[in-house]
């Protein structure tokens, strides 16, 4: 239980396009939902924190114009790199609150990798 | 503010020897701290969480850690490695007291474990 997925798992595009990633909690309602990036040996990192039906809160640094977060449901967040550049080559990864059996916790995502060339 | 520090970046131990990944951490409060495992291709599993309840914690597949408030320390062990216990390992904070992880969750570095036969 408390699954959550991501998709794509990996993704090449050029540089100036825009890419979608999704995450889904797959068996429970997420009334939020966290996006983190990781670069490389690097460790992971919260971009913003998005609330059904809300705008998401981004944390400093992270322009919420290029990340732009969608959380229409209870169980789907999207994120879209606008615009993508060879720097925003990483792995996003997404986490739900919510679980099962009155637990209330934050489960992630197998992540996505996003190369940018 | 609060942070996490993982002292080793790579751990390598033999199969059947005991592991120790080491966390220092810093928190204004009394923190709610956390130990993920990532398997490559897999999402994060928390592995354990200290909850104020107890000092020593136990968690999943034979791991414990020791909550050390003197020496805000929160190291992982375990007596005995296995193969599969091989992954990348973070320790993570949380600015939500009582060990819920659905706050803002900050991360260590992480710990690479090699598990040799």
């Amino acid at each position: 239980g408390a699954v959550v997925s991501q998709h794509p798992s990996w993704v090449i595009c050029k540089s100036g396009t825009s890419v979608k990633i999704e995450c889904r909690s797959l068996d429970f309602q997420a009334t939020t939902m966290f996006w983190y990036r990781q670069f490389p040996k690097q460790s992971l990192m919260l971009m913003a924190t998005s609330n059904e039906g809300s705008k998401a809160t981004y944390e400093q640094g992270v322009e919420k114009d290029k990340f732009l977060i969608n959380h229409a449901s209870l169980t789907l967040s999207t994120l879209t790199v606008t615009s993508a550049h060879p720097e925003d080559s990483s792995f996003y990864i997404c986490s739900a609150r919510g679980g099962l059996a009155g637990r209330d916790e934050q489960y992630f995502g197998p992540g996505t990798r996003l190369t940018v060339t | 503010a609060q942070s996490v520090t993982q002292l080793d970046s790579h751990v390598s131990v033999s199969e059947g020897t005991p592991v120790l990944l080491r966390c220092n951490y810093s928190s204004s409060y009394s923190p709610s701290l956390f130990w993920y495992v990532q398997h490559p291709n897999k999402g994060l599993q928390l592995l354990l969480k200290y909850t104020s309840a107890a000092t020593l914690v136990k968690g999943i597949n034979g791991f414990e850690a020791e909550f050390k408030k003197s020496e805000t320390s929160f190291h992982l062990t375990k007596p005995s490695a296995h193969m599969s216990d091989a992954a990348e390992y973070f320790c993570v904070v949380s600015d939500q007291p009582g060990g819920t992880s659905y706050g803002k969750l900050t991360f260590g570095q992480g710990t690479i474990l090699t598990v040799h036969p």
